[in-house]
């Protein structure tokens, strides 16, 4: 079965500091994607990433930066200088087949990410 | 290029009435995806049309509930009878399947129907 844990439920920091929400998957699939959506107060789940399982290149974006690892099944989300604005929920999530197959996404429980001023 | 939208984006319903939910993918998308989310949870997948056919259907979805998209645009979710553990955010995500050799998909997320019933 799949699925995903994101054993942070909430988590605090000060504007500027850098803050990684963690990401454990679980897959018997050997092609899969995983992804990671925020979701601001208005509710609607906003893409961030998709990464392949072929792929274990970390990826960085502006403020932002992934880590994949396949020997942990982790794929850990940092952002670097957190703004007020990153305050939102985040969700990991993971989608599994290739071809043909559904591709739903399977999500965590979510990590409540509060940047204070 | 607009993004998914749904309608409508609060609804409040007695317990026992009949309610259904539009969405509007994105234009040429062929997968369309509803969720349901409750407080505190991520979002839990309900069903799956690729164009017109219903291909997945979730445990989750009793049959008090059906969804279709009759041609292959947009969708609607009925929810017949409502309890009050139906109250949740429904979602909906659009998506297209990759072109660029293998295959590739993000979902794209609208900003989903809040349902509370009293």
């Amino acid at each position: 079965a799949q699925k995903v844990t994101q054993a942070q439920t909430e988590i605090s920091v000060v504007e500027k500091e850098d803050v990684t929400l963690d990401c454990v998957y679980e897959t018997r699939d050997t092609t899969y994607y995983l992804f990671w959506y925020k979701q601001p107060p208005s509710g609607e789940l906003v893409f961030l990433i998709r990464r392949n399982s072929f792929d274990e290149q970390n990826e960085i974006s502006g403020r932002y930066s992934w880590n994949f690892q396949k020997s942990t099944s982790s794929f850990n989300f940092t952002i670097t200088a957190s703004q007020v604005v990153d305050s939102a929920v985040y969700f990991c999530a993971l989608s599994g087949g290739y071809g043909g197959a559904t591709n739903k996404l399977i999500f965590g429980t979510g990590t409540l990410l509060a940047v204070q001023p | 290029d607009t993004g998914v939208s749904q309608d409508p984006r609060h609804k409040i319903t007695k317990r026992g009435q009949n309610v259904t939910f539009r969405c509007d993918p994105i234009s040429e998308h062929n997968r369309l995806y509803w969720y349901r989310q409750t407080l505190g949870q991520g979002p839990e997948f309900l069903t799956y049309f690729q164009n017109e056919a219903q291909l997945e259907k979730s445990r989750l979805l009793s049959d008090r509930f059906s969804a279709e998209r009759p041609k292959g645009s947009f969708s609607t979710l009925e929810i017949q009878r409502t309890e009050q553990g139906d109250s949740a955010m429904y979602l909906c995500a659009s998506s297209s399947p990759g072109t660029s050799g293998g295959y590739q998909e993000t979902q794209y997320f609208g900003p989903g129907t809040r349902l509370l019933v009293l």
